[in-house]
């Protein structure tokens, strides 16, 4: 499957607990973007990274929420001691090229998180 | 910011057409772009559009674009219960880099 790859697909924590999700970008992209969607609402960008390098995170919450992508392995977006609000569904999108808008950003299924 | 707007919801019955709204307060010239999403998956593009066009036609499928106004329009021909999802429109922001705001997305029922 040469799309782009999130894991879990569900994840439920705890209260207090810390959440990992994962991005693997489609071959050959080298920018992600993550983005949450709560119940009854769109999408809502949280942070751009190319490799190594936080671009924009001008979406994401200052506190609890980080975000990476390392050089070798996937991207992680990781929320500590989380709470209920943070229940979601977070999407990863990832394109080829940065600023070449005639490259549309492909999506992988998602991570449902619920917060218990 | 991008501000980008569509109605919640459209009932339609199986056969007719479907017309989806999206109206936009800014935008770079580049191109825009509808997504589908069904339940429990994510966001598959569906079509797009490039800023310097004003229709543009891909099988049962119609993308208007009114530049002046800032108001793109989806059609879907002989809708069938498989088009059943919610339709998103994304806009470019003006910026350095593809930065694209959502809209909030369009729930199409399609009836029986």
């Amino acid at each position: 499957n040469a799309g782009v790859m999130q894991n879990p697909r569900h994840l439920v924590r705890r209260r207090g607990q810390e959440a990992r999700l994962r991005c693997s970008p489609m071959k050959g992209h080298s920018h992600v973007y993550w983005y949450r969607q709560l119940p009854e609402e769109g999408l809502k960008f949280m942070v751009y990274l190319q490799k190594e390098n936080i671009i924009d995170e001008s979406g994401m919450p200052k506190e609890r929420f980080s975000a990476e992508f390392p050089k070798e392995g996937p991207s992680i977006l990781r929320i500590q001691q989380v709470v209920r609000g943070d229940s979601a569904a977070y999407f990863c999108a990832s394109s080829p090229v940065e600023g070449l808008s005639n490259q549309p950003q492909h999506f992988g299924d998602g991570t449902r998180l619920s917060i218990l | 910011g991008e501000d980008v707007e569509q109605s919640l919801f459209l009932s339609v019955r199986e056969g007719d057409s479907s017309v989806i709204n999206c109206t936009y307060t800014d935008s770079s010239s580049t191109y825009l772009y509808w997504y589908k999403q069904e339940p429990g998956a994510g966001l598959q593009l569906l079509t797009y559009i490039f800023s310097n066009m004003d229709m543009k036609q891909d099988q049962r499928l119609t993308v208007l674009l009114n530049k002046k106004d800032k108001h793109l329009s989806l059609r879907i021909a002989d809708t069938q219960t498989g088009d059943s999802a919610i339709y998103f429109c994304a806009v470019p922001n003006s910026g350095g880099y593809q930065k694209v705001t959502f809209g909030i997305g369009t729930k199409l029922q399609v009836i029986p």
